[in-house]
């Protein structure tokens, strides 16, 4: 079965520093997103993205924060200057046509 | 924009008894409403959804009925199984709308 992958599994980070996360959404999905999910709380939506643009942000997604598919296959989410309160899980999602996402394992950031 | 709201954020039963967990959403206009089951360090995975055009739908021992009135949504497990243990997380958008919202989840426990 497809699944959604995320890479790396876990990323460790000085303060201050660039992030990149790495998601493959499923081939022939078109519609992908990032949520976030800090230890133990709910899961939040960041951003969507379809047909090479922001489709929907929230109001988590500030101006450190970008999203950018490079190629037919990746969708990636970069933090331009990690902050400590940035340490979470980050969860890539994509869309089947009847509006079900299916999500990616996950990347834990952890801001040091 | 959309905001759901869950309760109990925990719940605990005996095995083969039934669990129940509501949710209210904000936003008339929403749609559809999936739930999602995460079980500790895994990605949240779809366990049933329901669109606003049906007022209750049925997978095996799951659940879920929606009141668009209300505007409350509800799971329903029966014959709970301690595998059934972990954390439900109901939410809400607008079919075609890119915002999903989640609920704050509940933690289920069931006890052998």
């Amino acid at each position: 079965e497809p699944e959604v992958t995320q890479t790396p599994s876990h990323q460790v980070t000085q303060m201050g520093q660039e992030v990149i996360l790495r998601c493959v959404p499923i081939s022939n999905h078109l519609y992908f997103y990032w949520y976030r999910q800090i230890l133990g709380q709910k899961v939040e939506f960041l951003v969507s993205f379809y047909n090479n643009e922001i489709s929907e942000k929230s109001e988590i997604f500030d101006d450190q924060f970008s999203v950018e598919r490079p190629d037919g296959s990746n969708f990636t989410l970069k933090i331009r200057s990690t902050k400590l309160e940035d340490s979470a899980m980050y969860f890539c999602a994509s869309r089947d046509p009847g509006n079900i996402q299916y999500f990616g394992a996950g990347t834990r950031l952890s801001v040091l | 924009g959309e905001n759901v709201e869950q309760h109990p954020s925990t719940l605990s039963v005996q095995e083969g008894d039934s669990a129940v967990i509501k949710c209210t959403y904000s936003d008339s206009a929403s749609n559809y409403f999936p739930w999602y089951k995460q079980e500790l360090g895994k990605r949240p995975q779809l366990i049933i959804d329901i669109r606003s055009n049906v007022g209750e739908k049925k997978d095996q021992r799951i659940a879920v009925t929606l009141n668009k009135t209300a505007k409350h949504f509800s799971l329903h497990i029966t014959e709970t199984q301690p595998e059934d243990s972990a954390v439900y997380f109901c939410a809400a958008s607008r079919q075609g709308n890119n915002d999903m919202r989640f609920g704050a989840g509940t933690r289920l426990t069931v006890k052998p």
